[in-house]
């Protein structure tokens, strides 16, 4: 089965603490985003990366910043939580022949 | 990218025929309709994308009016399970992605009924 991991389903974290959430994927995939999703507000998209050490801004990529070293791993850094950040992140990655996308179960970070 | 708009919410009772709509009047002829579904707590799910002809798979079927600015997913025999919220999004040709962005709206909230 194909398999998109995200390390941590639940996090709590402090204002101010710098915080990691990593993604792997076992596709071989070269797409890769991060979404936060926030009730009434559907799936946002932060950040994506097209290939190893590319990137590009989503719609909300202030607060955020990202990591591609590796085609597997897309890793999304809050430098310093802040409690609006608080939230559920969804990391997906996207199949090239169909363009059907594959999500991880997803991070529910609280930021006290 | 073309721009969605979906109905915040349905039900449907249980064994009928959920149908759900999809507008999208500023499709362009290069980009595809995908549907996505999220049961709570988990990730979105793949359901099913089309171009412009009817679509079909063990999940359910997309219909694709002929002037492609809206669509329909439709779920033949809704069970509880299929409660969930549903998000369409059209997208560029499969193979030109480039370094294309994808955005998901609200989507619609479905509700079966027992």
């Amino acid at each position: 089965d194909v398999k998109v991991t995200q390390s941590s389903r639940y996090l709590v974290k402090r204002t101010g603490e710098k915080v990691f959430l990593e993604c792997v994927q076992d596709m071989d995939h070269e797409n890769m985003f991060w979404y936060r999703q926030d009730p009434g507000l559907g799936l946002r998209l932060i950040y994506f990366s097209y290939d190893v050490k590319m990137k590009e801004k989503g719609d909300i990529p202030e607060g955020y910043s990202v990591s591609r070293e590796k085609k597997e791993r897309f890793s999304l850094i809050l430098e310093s939580a802040s409690t609006n950040q608080t939230s559920m992140y969804l990391c997906a990655s996207r199949q090239p022949n169909t363009g059907e996308l594959f999500f991880g179960e997803g991070s529910r970070l609280t930021v006290l | 990218d073309a721009k969605t708009t979906q109905p915040t919410s349905m039900d449907c009772a249980e064994g009928r025929a959920a149908n759900l709509p999809c507008n999208h009047s500023t499709i362009s002829g290069n980009e595809y309709v995908y549907w996505y579904r999220q049961i709570h707590s988990q990730g979105p799910q793949y359901i099913i994308h089309g171009l412009k002809n009817n679509e079909t798979n063990e999940m359910a079927s997309l219909i694709i009016t002929e002037d492609r600015k809206s669509s329909t997913l439709i779920l033949p025999h809704a069970t509880l399970r299929d409660t969930a919220v549903y998000y369409c999004i059209v997208r560029a040709t499969p193979s030109n992605f480039g370094n294309e962005k994808l955005t998901f709206g609200t989507g619609t909230r479905l509700t079966i009924i027992p």
